[in-house]
């Protein structure tokens, strides 16, 4: 079966840009979560939805990210005004329901690249 | 608040001996811990979690981590290293249904 799985794997734009960055979840998952990873750290939470509805955003740096997941399914992640302090590789991940023993399943992840 | 601290970016081990990946946790409620590896160019994986029950929890490719409250400490170990264990490893922390908390990673070496 298939995993999660990110689309495009490398993202390169110029400072200002706008980007969309693509998840699709594994099938029939309904919790989705959006993580960042900068170079030489851990992921970071971005923002979690439980269907097509952001459960919690909180861990969004700024107005300038924001993210959709309009069929409870795929999501996008996007980002306006791209800034060089944005470059990271951004990871999505699914599981099948909500509740803290519950796998998450990880993405390749997206490497974001702002000139 | 969350929090996890792996000590030590780097671990560097021959083939055939014990890896030791450390892992400190903070946590306001019983936290769920878990142990990730990264392999290059590779999502996470999980290798293992503490949900709670048995201390001592098995994992995959025959590792193996004990949750310690005394110490808040959910420390990686496998008996042997193996080549293929070369990766970068992530221990995390969950409170709520919603985020984990990463560690900063321990990337392991293994020497021929």
């Amino acid at each position: 079966g298939a995993g999660v799985s990110q689309t495009p794997s490398n993202k390169v734009t110029e400072k200002g840009k706008y980007v969309e960055l693509r998840c699709d979840p594994i099938s029939g998952h309904t919790a989705l979560y959006w993580y960042r990873q900068s170079l030489g750290q851990g992921p970071e939470f971005l923002i979690y939805f439980q269907g097509t509805g952001a459960a919690d955003d909180s861990g969004l740096p700024n107005d300038r990210f924001f993210a959709v997941r309009p069929e409870g399914s795929v999501s996008t992640l996007k980002i306006q005004r791209t800034e060089r302090g944005d470059s990271a590789v951004y990871l999505c991940a699914s599981s099948s329901r909500q509740g803290r023993s519950n796998e998450q399943f990880f993405g390749p992840g997206t490497r974001l690249t702002v000139l | 608040a969350q929090s996890v601290t792996q000590l030590g970016s780097h671990v560097s081990v021959s083939e055939g001996a014990l890896v030791l990946l450390r892992c400190n946790y903070s946590s306001s409620v019983p936290p769920y811990l878990f142990w990730y590896v990264q392999y290059p160019n590779q999502g996470l994986q999980l290798l293992l979690k503490y949900t709670s029950a048995a201390t001592l929890v098995k994992g995959i490719n025959g590792f193996e981590a004990e949750f310690k409250k005394s110490e808040t400490s959910f420390h990686l170990t496998k008996p042997s290293a193996h080549m293929s264990d070369a990766a970068e490893y992530f221990c995390a922390v969950r409170e709520g249904n919603n985020d984990m908390r990463f560690g900063a990673g321990t990337r392991l070496t293994v020497k021929p």
